[in-house]
């Protein structure tokens, strides 16, 4: 199964809202990442978060990590129409000999923000 | 910098020809995966390679999938004999070596949308 999981699945909110999407993951990690993707195009990188790392803050994104509970979650505070996209979290499946990570991501969230 | 650049955007083949993609990865970046979506599903990894190695392909099918690196030029997912349900997005993203022990986030290409017909 996916090393990540978020929920909700679907998620529709009124502009100016909060949005809060959850990632649950199953092993140990050394980093977490968020990605947001518009319907028919291409992954964009939004936020990596370290495992030594609680919070992090990128513009109107919040990313929490509790490691113990072996989950993340995605805060967009104000939400703009512009917001409306699939999001995913992405864990680190395993360290390659290289050092590099080869990434699992979760099955997504579809986020509608309604003008 | 152009980013990671694949083509083509959109392909269609019939049952049982070869579908070739290509995946450029940003300058700089030795590294490069291979990714695919199905519709309304998340991302499945299938390969990781570097230069002329391939590095881990435990995502790929055992047959008629392979992928290279090859020293010059771009990397190349090859689907053969393709199927039905080879329909799906196919995503390439790259990195930068030597990137532990923090990691580093992918950079996407914008993917290659194969329907078998």
């Amino acid at each position: 199964s996916q090393q990540g999981e978020e929920d909700p699945q679907a998620l529709s909110i009124q502009e100016g809202e909060n949005a809060t999407m959850n990632c649950s993951y199953k092993t140990s990690i050394n980093n977490l990442q968020w990605y947001r993707q518009n319907s028919g195009r291409g992954l964009v990188h939004l936020i990596l978060i370290r495992s030594n790392e609680r919070e992090k803050h990128s513009g109107r994104l919040r990313v929490t990590l509790d490691t113990s509970k072996k989950s993340s979650s995605l805060l967009i505070t104000a939400s703009r129409a512009a917001d409306t996209a699939s999001y995913f979290c992405a864990t680190d499946g395993g360290e390659t000999t290289s050092g590099t990570y080869k990434y699992i991501f979760g099955t997504g969230t579809r986020l509608k923000v309604l003008a | 910098n152009a980013g990671v650049m694949q083509n083509p955007r959109h392909l269609v083949r019939r049952r049982g020809q070869e579908a070739r993609l290509r995946c450029s990865p940003m300058k700089g970046h030795s590294h490069v995966y291979w990714y695919r979506q199905l519709p309304e599903e998340g991302l499945k990894f299938m390969v990781y390679l570097q230069k002329e190695n391939i590095i881990d392909e435990s995502g790929m099918p055992k047959e008629r999938f392979s992928a290279e690196f090859p020293k010059e030029g771009p990397s190349i997912l090859r689907i053969q004999q393709v199927v039905r349900g080879d329909s799906a997005a196919y995503f390439c993203a790259s990195s930068p070596p030597n990137v532990f022990p923090g990691g580093a986030g992918y950079t996407f290409g914008s993917g290659t949308r194969l329907t078998v017909v």
